[in-house]
């Protein structure tokens, strides 16, 4: 079946210590976002990218950084410059010719101790 | 700035009662419109979607949406409710800068009461 895996689905990491999250697709689509989750906030836009080896910022970049290697995968790194990293992680994907329309994985819950 | 707004935070609704979600956007021009459904702890489900056309769009689980450009709206509609559409509710908006971008709205929280 195609769709998006996230993982792992929880993940507990000490403050001040990086922490990737893994998104992987096997939809063939060409864009990847990463958004994080709060409540009451929606969804935020961290990063997106809509090529490989390319990706830009979204409203708050701040603390992590991205890479886009290959198409079906776009790793996302907290990093210990995030100051409050504790939060539901949501990757998507979606492609031109669906116009916007975007398919989520089923999230990573990350909380710093 | 282009933005969305969903200003019922929580909606309690009886089962088999009516509902209407609301959901407005600034933008210039039409955009691409979307009605998202999460339940706790998962990832978003796509309910429905309007790019053009017929103001009015059917999607999935009984849900409808309405269009409507004079009021910048795309308020979400189901005639009955079941206990299974407790959920958080998400309006997302595409506008065409040349990207897939999307903007969400902060959500609305159904719950339903037997």
């Amino acid at each position: 079946d195609g769709g998006i895996t996230q993982s792992p689905k929880y993940l507990f990491r000490k403050e001040g210590q990086n922490v990737t999250l893994s998104c992987e697709q096997n939809l063939n689509h060409d864009a990847m976002y990463w958004y994080r989750q709060d409540p009451g906030q929606g969804l935020r836009l961290i990063y997106y990218s809509q090529i490989v080896n390319d990706f830009q910022k979204g409203d708050i970049a701040e603390g992590y950084s991205v890479s886009r290697e290959k198409k079906e995968s776009f790793p996302l790194t907290v990093t210990s410059a995030q100051k409050n990293p504790t939060a539901f992680y949501l990757c998507a994907s979606s492609t031109r010719e669906t116009r916007h329309e975007q398919f989520f994985g089923p999230g990573t819950r990350l909380t710093v101790l | 700035a282009q933005s969305v707004t969903q200003p019922d935070i929580h909606i309690t609704v009886s089962e088999g009662a009516s509902l209407e979600l609301r959901c407005n956007y600034s933008y210039g021009a039409t955009p691409y419109l979307f009605w998202y459904v999460q339940s706790p702890g998962q990832g978003l489900q796509l309910l429905l979607k309007y790019f053009s056309g017929d103001t009015l769009v059917q999607g999935i689980k009984g849900f409808e949406a309405e269009f409507k450009r004079s009021q910048s709206s795309f308020n979400l509609r189901k005639p009955s409710v079941h206990w299974s559409d407790a959920a958080e509710y998400f309006c997302a908006v595409g506008f065409n800068f040349g990207n897939e971008k999307l903007t969400f709205g902060t959500g609305t929280r159904l719950t339903i009461i037997p």
